[in-house]
């Protein structure tokens, strides 16, 4: 069962623009592809939604290539307060069965 | 802006007893969903629920659970015999696909931490 998976940690510092990759290979044909942040002990909060091509909104911008099977959230200039987790959410289609996979996740630690 | 709440915020329990998490979605939405986060590990999807019934649910989502809207504006989720394992943050989400070109944006509560002693 393929995974739907992310890179662990990335570390930047404050100004910079920082991009989280999300590996999706499984991503159900109509379903589109979520990004969330999340602080210690708070549920994930909705940052951007795509379906294809590219999404801007006021704090992010996501980027879909033309087969979908992966994504990538762009944040433009990162302040400490981005310190957060970054979780993409697909849905995937496997076997007859639908459900919601969280990707595995990215630490981004922000410096000052 | 509205929110989905959950209460309790906390809840201990001892083994073998039987919890239920509960939740307010958005007022307006139409879609309800459970997930659970094991400390440390990612979010994982349980069980979706659409027209009171599951439209969705993964293979955690065994005979131990359930889920019931039992008025118009609570959502459950029970566990009926709980075990050392089920110890994990329980969120609850709710969604709108209607809203126009936006489907299915899932908003998430804060999440109940269940402690299973």
């Amino acid at each position: 069962l393929a995974k739907t998976t992310q890179p662990i940690s990335m570390d930047s510092y404050e100004g910079q623009e920082v991009n989280i990759t999300c590996s999706h290979n499984n991503i159900a044909t109509n379903d589109y592809i979520t990004w969330y942040q999340q602080f210690p002990s708070q549920g994930p909060r909705f940052i951007i939604q795509g379906y294809k091509t590219k999404v801007t909104n006021e704090v992010a911008s996501l980027f879909i290539p033309a087969d979908r099977k992966s994504s990538t959230l762009s944040l433009p200039r990162v302040s400490l307060s981005d310190t957060a987790v970054y979780y993409c959410l697909v849905g995937e289609r496997t076997s007859g069965t639908y459900k919601y996979i969280f990707g595995t996740g990215t630490r981004l630690k922000v410096l000052a | 802006e509205p929110e989905v709440t959950q209460t309790p915020s906390h809840q201990v329990t001892q083994m073998g007893q039987e919890v239920i998490l509960r939740c307010v979605p958005i007022s307006n939405h139409l879609y309800f969903y459970w997930y659970r986060q094991i400390l440390g590990q990612k979010v994982e999807f349980l069980v979706s629920f659409y027209n009171n019934e599951i439209s969705e649910k993964s293979e955690i989502f065994d005979d131990q659970f359930s889920v019931e809207r039992p008025d118009g504006s609570n959502f459950t989720l029970k566990i009926r015999s709980t075990k050392l394992e089920d110890s994990a943050m329980y969120f609850c989400a709710s969604s709108d696909p209607g809203r126009g070109v936006a489907k299915n944006i899932q908003y998430f509560g804060a999440g109940t931490r269940l402690s299973v002693l």
